[in-house]
């Protein structure tokens, strides 16, 4: 199995441009989740989905949107990209959100720089 | 879920057992201790998890003290590849991962 699997890896975009993050993951997971993470800094939470179809903000949603058509893909897009923008971008998912041994995986990471 | 608090860095000499120390004063009955880790920025990497009794596995062993106030991840003989940031994080086993990872421990293994 491939696990989480993000695109691209790395990407410069200029101020005002959009672009779409993706994550897919091939463990038939329920829950998805994206992740931004500044130098120096741990992972706060963008956007999650229990499932296709459903969505709900983070931490920190703003200049940010998801969808969620399928189980295994789970987009994350950016609008009029900003410098603050720049940041690694972590998608991560798990089986099930209210079993006790929920072990997340997460994705290689996208680095996203907006210059 | 519960905050936590770790130090910034530690270091640890390669062979010897790194003990990465974790308090949690606020965690409550139904939240679980869990340990991640990221090297070089890579994703981050499933460590262990517990509620109070201690746990092992290939990887670590994971310490909470009886009053689960606090915990202790031990790598009992760290090597060079065990060089990371090493997140602490308490979660209740509902509501998915909407969880948030703080700076984290820093973890030097020197030669």
């Amino acid at each position: 199995n491939a696990g989480v699997t993000q695109t691209p890896k790395f990407r410069i975009l200029k101020i005002g441009q959009s672009m779409t993050l993706q994550c897919a993951q091939d463990m038939n997971h329920n829950y998805m989740y994206w992740y931004r993470q500044d130098p120096g800094m741990g992972l706060k939470l963008i956007y999650y989905s229990v499932g296709a179809g459903i969505t709900d903000k983070g931490e920190v949603p703003n200049g940010y949107n998801v969808s969620r058509s399928t189980t295994e893909d789970f987009p994350l897009r950016l609008e009029l990209a900003a410098p603050s923008q720049t940041s690694v971008y972590f998608c991560a998912s798990t089986n099930q959100g209210f079993r006790v041994n929920t072990e997340a995986f997460f994705g290689q990471g996208t680095r996203l720089t907006v210059v | 879920d519960a905050k936590t608090t770790q130090p910034p860095s530690m270091d640890c000499a390669e062979g010897r057992a790194a003990n990465l120390p974790c308090n949690h004063s606020t965690i409550s009955g139904n939240e679980y201790v869990y340990w991640y880790r990221q090297i070089h920025s890579q994703g981050p990497q499933y460590i262990i998890h517990g509620l109070k009794n201690n746990e092992t596995n290939e990887m670590a062993s994971l310490i909470i003290t009886e009053d689960r106030k606090s915990s202790t991840l031990i790598l009992p003989h760290a090597t060079l590849r065990d060089t990371a940031v090493y997140y602490c994080i308490v979660r209740a086993n509902t509501g998915g991962f909407k969880t948030i990872f703080g700076a984290g421990t820093r973890l030097f293994v020197k030669a």
